[in-house]
Parts: C-alpha cells; sequence; structure tokens
C-alpha cells in the first residue's frame, strides 16, 4: 500500500516570493507522483506528474518538483508566486499496475497575499 | 475534461433518505472512482471499477454501495444518508495508455448535504 504525507498544511507567502510545497510518500512498490491543484469552488487539475526518467519534472503555471527516490520526497516548487497561485494543493501516489487508484495527501494550502 | 460529468452537481436530502450520484463518461475509459473530499482529509477513495459489473471497495465505503451496467456510467449509492456523509463527491476516470499511466481526469464535483 502507499501514503502520502503533506508537511504543511498552509502555506502564507507573499507575492513574488518563492515558494516549496513539501510530500512524502510511502511505497513497498515502483510509483507514480502527481501534484492536482484545486482553486477555490473548483474541481481538481493536473499540475505535474512523474512517471519515469528525469527527476526533475515541469509543469503549468511555472511550477516544477523534484522525485527524489533516496528521501521518498515529491516536492513541488515555484520560484516566484502570483496572487493566481492562492489554492489548495494535493501529492498523490499511484502504483504503476493499471488502473491503481490514487492516494491522495491531505492537502496543503497555499495563501499569497501582496 | 476528459468528457466527465456528474450528476446532480448540488444536493440537499435528509437524514435516512436513499441518494444516488452518478457519473458520465464519454471516452469508453476501463477505471473509475469515486472519492470524497473532506475539509483536512484530502480526498478518499470510496469505491472502484475495474470494469462493466467489477468493482471494488475503497478506505471509505462504509455506508456507500456502486454499480456499473454499462461502460460510460458508475452510480454511487448512500443507502441511507447520515450527516457524516455531507462531503464533495468527486468522479474521475484514469488514463493508462498513451503516456498518461494512471493519470486521473476528475469530474467536476458533487456537493452533498444531509441535514
Amino acid at each position: 500500500a502507499q501514503s502520502v504525507t503533506q508537511l504543511d498544511s498552509q502555506v502564507p507567502v507573499f507575492e513574488e516570493a518563492p515558494v516549496e510545497l513539501r510530500c512524502n510518500y510511502s511505497s513497498s512498490v515502483s510509483v507514480y507522483l502527481f501534484w492536482y491543484v484545486q482553486y477555490p469552488n473548483q474541481g481538481l487539475q493536473l499540475l505535474l506528474k512523474y512517471l519515469s526518467g528525469s527527476t526533475l519534472v515541469k509543469g503549468i503555471n511555472g511550477f516544477e518538483a523534484e522525485f527524489n527516490k533516496s528521501q521518498t520526497s515529491f516536492h513541488l516548487r515555484k520560484p516566484s508566486v502570483h496572487i493566481s497561485d492562492t489554492a489548495e494543493y494535493f501529492c498523490a501516489v499511484t502504483a504503476t499496475q493499471a488502473g491503481t487508484a490514487l492516494i491522495f495527501g491531505k492537502g496543503t494550502t497555499l495563501s499569497v497575499s501582496s | 475534461d476528459a468528457g466527465i460529468t456528474q450528476s446532480p452537481r448540488h444536493k440537499v436530502t435528509e437524514t435516512g433518505t436513499p441518494v444516488t450520484l452518478r457519473c458520465h463518461q464519454t471516452e469508453n475509459h476501463r477505471y473509475m472512482y469515486w472519492y470524497r473530499q473532506d475539509p483536512g482529509h484530502g480526498l478518499r477513495l470510496i469505491h472502484y471499477s475495474y470494469g462493466v459489473k467489477d468493482t471494488d471497495k475503497g478506505e471509505v465505503s462504509d455506508g456507500y454501495s456502486v454499480s456499473r451496467s454499462k461502460t460510460e456510467d458508475f452510480l454511487l449509492t448512500l443507502e441511507s444518508a447520515t450527516s457524516s456523509q455531507t462531503s464533495v463527491y468527486f468522479c474521475a476516470i484514469s488514463v493508462t495508455s498513451g503516456g498518461n499511466n494512471n493519470e486521473q481526469f476528475f469530474g467536476p464535483g458533487t456537493r452533498l448535504t444531509v441535514l
């Protein structure tokens, strides 16, 4: 079985500051990793995903994440945030077997202020 | 959005009544899922389906049942709704080919309130 821990429930930052949202996972098998974003009163949108290959993955809206197998982490970063990045962010893991459900972390609320 | 719709989008019901939520997809995907989202808990898997009439339980399946009589529809039923089932319910499909490898696409959600 897999599990995900998002280490910060809330992250307040000022506009144009860098941000890192932390995610650790646990699994006894190979995994795929995802970050989803949920804007207020909306559904979930995929930000980026790690399937294999390069450990640094780039996603939409200037976000990137680095897969670290030895530390079982998949932290999300953005060098300069905007007010519009205010949202809830979910890290998720799934085994590589086709059709395996995603296991989600509890979410991190990113609040960007001016 | 992978052609996923959910109905109803909002529902208010009373404790003890049965409720059925519908998820409909237009792209013939094999795998479908129901999650619930609650503050502080993220999304938790209720039930999932790996084909017509093939379903299994997830982490929080108590009080819920599902049915999938055709590929495009996945129904979630609360046999006797309780206040603890007040939540936002998301349906998802999994794309397992073409490089998407278990990436899930989500429907718009159903906000259910049980009074």
